[in-house]
């Protein structure tokens, strides 16, 4: 299964809300996860199950969708929040990651 | 959650490393296990899935029976071995739990790096 995400980079302010998007080659149900990483660490897990939060993250990250189509949205940006973010389809194996939005301070 | 991989270091192309991933403070045999790697400068790239008593595994097509994964469960230790190394395999390569004897990735390890170069 072919994970696609858009837009491959973005620009945004502190404060601004963001989307990003994540399309699945085929339906993958729910099983769809967020990760996180910023330079030098190892990935964090954000969102399970397409919209359940991790324990210990905050609420202002939130996704969403079924079947192929999949946000992930963060509200009231912070400078910690400039990263990479990864979707991931668990659904079947091989396990996939689509490519990566590198979210970057404007 | 701790889990804290090692043996990673320079290798020739067609060399051998194996690496191990330890785990502590949680139930380590009750969780399945993954190994992902991302390349220099790359995005993520899943390799290998261990169920929590060893009984399913899974590769990446890519790997083409180059690579096994294993654990011991009385060590708390996860390991992967890797054959016929090339170019291709450099990358910082992550150990990940998953949520009980599911798939989903809960908590990371820091990560290992693994040059293939001669």
């Amino acid at each position: 299964i072919q994970m696609t995400q858009s837009p491959s980079s973005l620009s945004a302010s502190v404060g601004d809300r963001v989307t990003i998007t994540c399309r699945a080659s085929q339906g993958i149900s729910n099983f769809l996860a967020w990760f996180q990483q910023k330079p030098g660490e190892a990935p964090k897990s954000l969102i399970y199950s397409a919209s359940t939060l991790q324990t210990g993250v905050p609420s202002k990250f939130s996704g969403s969708g079924s079947g192929t189509e999949f946000t992930l949205t963060i509200s009231s940006l912070q400078p910690d929040d400039f990263a990479i973010y990864y979707c991931q389809q668990y659904y079947t194996y091989p396990i996939t990651f689509g490519q990566g939005t590198r979210l970057e301070i404007k | 959650v701790q889990l804290v991989e090692s043996g990673g270091g320079v290798v020739q192309p067609g060399g051998s490393l194996r690496l191990s991933c330890e785990a502590s403070e949680f139930a380590f045999s009750i969780h399945s296990m993954h190994w992902v790697r991302q390349a220099p400068g790359k995005g993520l790239d899943w390799v290998a899935f261990i169920r929590f008593d060893g009984s399913d595994k899974f590769y990446a097509d890519s790997l083409k029976g180059r690579f096994t994964i294993s654990r011991d469960n009385s060590k708390n230790t996860l390991y992967l071995q890797m054959n016929s190394l090339r170019a291709e395999d450099t990358a910082v390569y992550y150990c990940a739990r998953t949520y009980g004897s599911g798939s989903r990735i809960d908590y990371w390890g820091q990560g290992t790096l693994v040059t293939v170069s001669s």
